[in-house]
């Protein structure tokens, strides 16, 4: 079974620009989360949807970032315009349910670099 | 306060050593804990669930003191492949975000 896949692995943009990351779950995983991680600090949640609804997006940072699941499948995540402190490592996951026994499987991870 | 805190690190122990990681968690309506593994320029794999009876799984041993708000992961004999980031994770309880702590590096040298 594919694990979770994610695009590209590494992007480099210049400050002001647009980045379109992507995430494809697991086959089934109706669960679908965006972390991050920036230089220095803990992953942090960023967002979870179910199918096509984000259900919770409170670890948004700003009106800067946007992600979609349309059709409930693949997922992206939009910077626009991105900012330096925007660098780090975005990861995605998904799972087959929430809660109890319901591991989240991650992605390898997209290096982002602003400059 | 952060709110699930490790140990800084990095720890550099010998093969066969015994190791032990220890973590807090701030949030005392936190329902599940775990410790997760990541290796270099990787991402983060689920190593063990950790449960308030304690739990074993061959040279692991995860314990929860949920007074405390305390969580340790043990390693005995290590071994050179054990070398990767041991990360902390608490989850609450209807929430499914998983709170991380910063890491502690590992390194098993010959």
């Amino acid at each position: 079974e594919a694990g979770v896949t994610q695009f590209p692995s590494h992007s480099v943009i210049e400050k002001g620009q647009t980045v379109t990351l992507r995430c494809d779950p697991i086959s089934g995983h109706d669960n679908l989360y965006w972390y991050r991680r920036v230089m220095g600090k803990e992953i942090k949640f960023l967002l979870h949807f179910v199918k096509e609804s984000k259900q919770d997006e409170s670890g948004m940072p700003n009106n800067r970032f946007l992600a979609e699941r349309t059709g409930g499948t693949y997922s992206t995540l939009k910077v626009q315009p991105a900012e330096l402190e925007d660098s780090g490592v975005y990861f995605c996951a998904s799972s087959q349910e929430v809660g109890t026994g319901y591991e989240q499987y991650f992605g390898p991870g997209t290096r982002l670099t602003v400059t | 306060r952060k709110e699930v805190e490790q140990d800084p690190g990095p720890f550099n122990v010998p093969e066969g050593a015994t190791v032990a990681f220890n973590c807090t968690y701030s949030n005392s309506a936190s329902q599940s804990f775990f410790w997760y593994r990541q290796d270099c320029r990787k991402e983060p794999k689920l190593l063990m669930s950790v449960y308030s009876s304690g739990n074993e799984d061959g040279r692991f041993t995860a314990q929860l003191n949920r007074a405390s708000q305390y969580i340790s992961l043990l390693i005995r004999d290590s071994k050179l492949s054990d070398s990767a980031t041991y990360l902390c994770v608490v989850r609450g309880g209807s929430n499914y975000k998983l709170t991380f702590g910063k890491g502690t590096l590992l390194t098993v040298n010959p």
